[in-house]
């Protein structure tokens, strides 16, 4: 079936602009995740999606930062008033969730962001 | 804080020379264990992962790994390595008894010369 798609594949934008990236998770994995892939920073954990409730939302980095999920499925990951250090790819990955436990992430192509 | 470190930034080795990419973790609970390859202009793709049981994991193209629970380690191995082996490769960590995010480690840029 198809994989994690998410959109843009790019996005450039100006500082102090709104963004708002999506993510369209395998169809049925209950688990979705959100990550920023940065220069210096590596591969960072974001939110965390059971459903459509967040109960791990400890990696996003500021206020200006939120993301929400809709119907179990497509998720939308908002940053307001960009700032130049938000300029990262950042990924989506999704999984199922059986006895509590999740399974293998499959990752997205992700959306690169540049802030001018 | 867990962390997960992988001790070669950029490695070049030349077609048929072996592979091996450390990966080290902090945590001293139970963990899962995995590899990942993002490939050029490429996503992020599962090379294979450790969750129980024999300690020696075989993924695709030729790739494996060994857990050994006392060292804290989880090294990437490959035999004979291909020009198209060259990609970024990432080791991760899930806790047990986590909402199951993963802690990557800084990754190594593997580079095959034909």
């Amino acid at each position: 079936g198809a994989g994690v798609s998410q959109s843009p594949s790019n996005k450039v934008t100006e500082k102090g602009k709104d963004v708002e990236l999506r993510c369209d998770p395998i169809s049925g994995h209950t688990a979705l995740y959100w990550y920023r892939q940065s220069l210096g920073q590596g591969l960072e954990f974001l939110i965390y999606f059971q459903g459509n409730s967040a109960p791990d939302k400890s990696g996003l980095p500021s206020d200006r930062f939120s993301a929400e999920r809709t119907g179990g499925s497509v998720s939308t990951l908002t940053i307001q008033r960009t700032q130049q250090e938000d300029s990262a790819v950042y990924l989506c990955a999704s999984s199922t969730r059986l006895a509590g436990v999740t399974d293998t992430q499959y990752f997205g192509p992700g959306t690169r962001l540049t802030v001018l | 804080a867990q962390s997960v470190s992988q001790h070669n930034h950029h490695v070049i080795l030349s077609e048929a020379a072996s592979l091996e990419l450390g990966c080290n973790y902090s945590y001293g609970g139970t963990v899962n264990l995995f590899w990942y390859v993002q490939y050029p202009g490429q996503h992020l793709q599962l090379l294979l992962k450790y969750f129980s049981g024999d300690p020696l994991v075989k993924g695709i193209k030729g790739f494996e790994a060994e857990f050994i629970k006392s060292k804290f380690s989880f090294n990437l191995r490959k035999p004979s390595v291909q020009w198209s082996d060259t990609a970024e490769y990432f080791c991760a960590v899930r806790l047990s008894g986590n909402t199951g995010k993963l802690i990557f480690g800084q990754g190594t840029t593997l580079q095959v010369k034909p």
